[in-house]
């Protein structure tokens, strides 16, 4: 399978826990993308990496939340103290450059987190 | 608030029927994407526009980019069962690679 992979697809947590999720994207892509999605609603931008660099990430984002990237392959969302209001579908998409701005998203399955 | 809003947020039709998706926003976009989204996947990409007024036609699906660059329409025919799914719109702004999804349009297509 050489889709967008991620991994765990489904967490269950306490409350003040931290929690990691994994991403591995289509390995000739250079842009990589994470999403938080909650049910019926669209996905809202969470942060974007070219390569290993973090180019962007949403204001929204508190500091509990980080991301990775290290080698410009895999990449690594970390949750620190998690609160119940981060139950939601983490997404990560992944995509090519030379496709422009236009580039297609293509989309893991996605990591659920729920917080107790 | 999102920087992309879909109406309606829901929608139920019968088998057969046409509906329109619509994607607004105050912020010019230099391309704008649809998606279909089923449960426990991801989206999937269906089209696309980057020319504003630019109308496409995927079968039974057309997309059309406002002139302006700031909205988009879904409009599908006869719509099956197999439609059912929640349609997201995605914009990237000018200034960025980063692509901002609409809020989302939940259509539930009854036989």
């Amino acid at each position: 399978d050489t889709g967008v992979s991620q991994d765990p697809r489904h967490k269950i947590t306490k409350r003040g826990q931290n929690v990691t999720f994994r991403c591995d994207p289509i390995s000739e892509h250079n842009r990589l993308y994470w999403y938080r999605q909650t049910l019926g609603q669209g996905p809202e931008f969470l942060t974007y990496f070219q390569n290993e660099a973090q180019l962007e990430k949403s204001r929204l984002l508190s500091d509990r939340f980080s991301a990775e990237r290290p080698k410009g392959s895999f990449s690594t969302l970390e949750i620190q103290r998690t609160e119940q209001g981060d139950s939601a579908m983490y997404l990560c998409a992944s995509s090519s450059s030379s496709g422009g701005d236009t580039g297609e998203l293509f989309f893991g399955e996605g990591s659920r987190l729920t917080v107790l | 608030t999102q920087l992309l809003e879909q109406s309606p947020q829901f929608l139920s039709i019968q088998e057969g029927e046409n509906l329109t998706v619509y994607c607004n926003s105050s912020s010019v976009f230099s391309s704008l994407q649809w998606y279909r989204q089923e449960p426990g996947e991801g989206p999937v990409l269906l089209v696309t526009v980057v020319t504003g007024g630019e109308v496409k036609k995927l079968k039974r699906l057309t997309f059309q980019f406002g002139d302006a660059r700031k909205d988009s329409s879904l409009h599908i025919t006869a719509a099956q069962t197999g439609d059912t799914g929640l349609y997201l719109c995605a914009g990237a702004l000018d200034t960025g690679n980063q692509f901002y999804f609409g809020t989302g349009t939940s259509l539930t297509v009854i036989p």
